[in-house]
């Protein structure tokens, strides 16, 4: 079982171009998420969805732009890469957003650097 | 916003045992999660608690005290693939996993 892919692994992007992170489940979760890691910071939320139709923003949502047309997909958007961007991108999946039992699990991550 | 505190790092001989602690603020609690993370690959989900007390899953163990904002990962009979960050992650009144910033935990021989 794939459970959850993305690509690209790594990129390196110059400053104002754009940029999509492309997220896949083949679990058929309800709920996706998009994390960005940094030294330090830990995991910080992005934009989640609960489920296919619907996003939310989390906590660092400036920037940054998501879809969710199908259950599987989840797709990440920066509109004008800055080089605060430059980061580790962690998407994840779980069942259903609304239990204290819901467990999230995530995918191998993308390195993104912004010059 | 939340808080969340870990210590950054920790070092141990293999064979023996390591506690890393967490501490949290939050608004609202819906459980508690572990996460072990080796370097250069995704957090894997190690455990999870909700109501005060101990769960134990074969070397690993997790404490949580509602009350005291509080919970350890205990490692037992450690070996060289347990070197890794392992993150603390409390669920909020939202829903939403807050995570700490992580232990990165060194294991000597």
């Amino acid at each position: 079982t794939a459970g959850i892919t993305q690509a690209p692994t790594s990129q390196i992007l110059a400053a104002g171009r754009s940029m999509t992170l492309r997220c896949t489940q083949d679990m058929r979760h309800n709920a996706m998420y998009w994390y960005r890691q940094d030294l330090g910071l830990g995991l910080r939320l992005i934009h989640y969805s609960n489920t296919a139709g619907t996003t939310g923003k989390g906590e660092v949502p400036d920037g940054y732009s998501v879809s969710r047309a199908n259950t599987d997909d989840f797709p990440l958007t920066l509109a004008s890469a800055v080089p605060s961007q430059t980061s580790v991108y962690f998407c994840a999946s779980s069942e259903t957003s609304g239990s204290s039992t819901d467990t999230q699990y995530f995918g191998p991550g993308t390195r993104l650097t912004v010059l | 916003g939340q808080n969340i505190d870990q210590p950054t790092e920790m070092t141990a001989t293999e064979g023996a045992i390591v506690q890393i602690n967490c501490t949290y603020q939050t608004s609202g609690f819906n459980g508690l999660f572990w996460y072990q993370q080796h370097a250069g690959e995704a957090p894997t989900f190690l455990s999870y608690n909700v109501l005060d007390g101990l769960e134990e899953k074969g070397r690993f163990s997790s404490f949580l005290s509602r009350s005291k904002g509080y919970s350890y990962l205990l490692l037992k009979e450690l070996q060289m693939k347990d070197s890794a960050s392992y993150l603390c992650a409390v669920r909020d009144g939202d829903y939403k996993l807050s995570f700490g910033a992580g232990t990165t935990v060194t294991v000597r021989a």
